[in-house]
């Protein structure tokens, strides 16, 4: 059980490259999301998915894409990357459910953009 | 507005003293409170939650957190703390809105010296 994967962990950008983050889960849960963390910030949502098939914004969405194909699996992309867009990128999934509400998070992905 | 404040950046403590690492909240209706830890270059990782009960709620790694509803808040606490406890700790409530989105503090840096 492998929990909340992303990849890749590392990656450097030119501004206005693109690029996808894929985030994967293989616990069943309906509810994922991205967030990004910058310093002195805590974590901020960007999108979210509560099924298969559905992504709504969430605080920061600007700048930033999502798709849920499959129910295991989030994707965040970057059409053309600014250098605001510098940030740590986590996934994080939740089931649904009554006294089911935390997330479990990915390790994250470190983005530079020059 | 829905919001969490951790009112200290970083927090000092010398090991085998006890810990308390503060936060408060705001918002609307019962509160759906959580602490979770961030180790060096790693994800987030749930410790506790509290959703309805008793206001001391214990977690992982021996911690636990009391909530106080008069005071709007849900302070982090370990009786002696470890080197090892030195990481990033966010707070974090569960937004109204609903699919178990959450609104994170920014964070507080956990420095246990030997």
């Amino acid at each position: 059980n492998a929990g909340v994967t992303q990849t890749p962990k590392f990656r450097v950008l030119k501004t206005g490259q693109s690029m996808t983050l894929l985030c994967a889960q293989d616990m069943n849960h309906e509810y994922m999301y991205w967030y990004r963390q910058d310093p002195g910030m805590g974590l901020r949502l960007i999108h979210y998915s509560v099924g298969e098939g559905t992504t709504a914004k969430g605080e920061v969405p600007d700048g930033y894409n999502v798709s849920r194909l499959k129910k295991q699996n989030f994707l965040l992309g970057l059409e053309s990357a600014a250098p605001s867009q510098t940030s740590v990128y986590f996934c994080a999934s939740s089931l649904t459910g009554q006294y089911s509400y935390e997330q479990y998070f990915g390790p994250g992905t470190r983005l530079t953009v020059t | 507005a829905q919001s969490v404040a951790q009112p200290e950046d970083q927090v000092n403590v010398a090991e085998g003293n006890p810990l308390t690492v503060k936060c408060t909240y705001s918002v609307s209706g019962n509160p759906y409170l959580f602490w979770y830890v961030q180790y060096p270059n790693r994800g987030l990782q749930f410790l506790l939650k509290y959703i309805t009960g008793d206001n001391l709620v214990k977690g992982s790694y021996g911690f636990e957190a009391e909530f106080n509803k008069s005071q709007t808040s849900f302070h982090l606490k370990k009786p002696s703390a470890l080197v090892s406890d030195s990481a990033l700790y966010f707070c974090a409530v569960r937004d109204a809105g609903g699919y178990n989105k959450l609104i994170f503090g920014a964070g507080t840096r956990l420095a246990v010296h030997p």
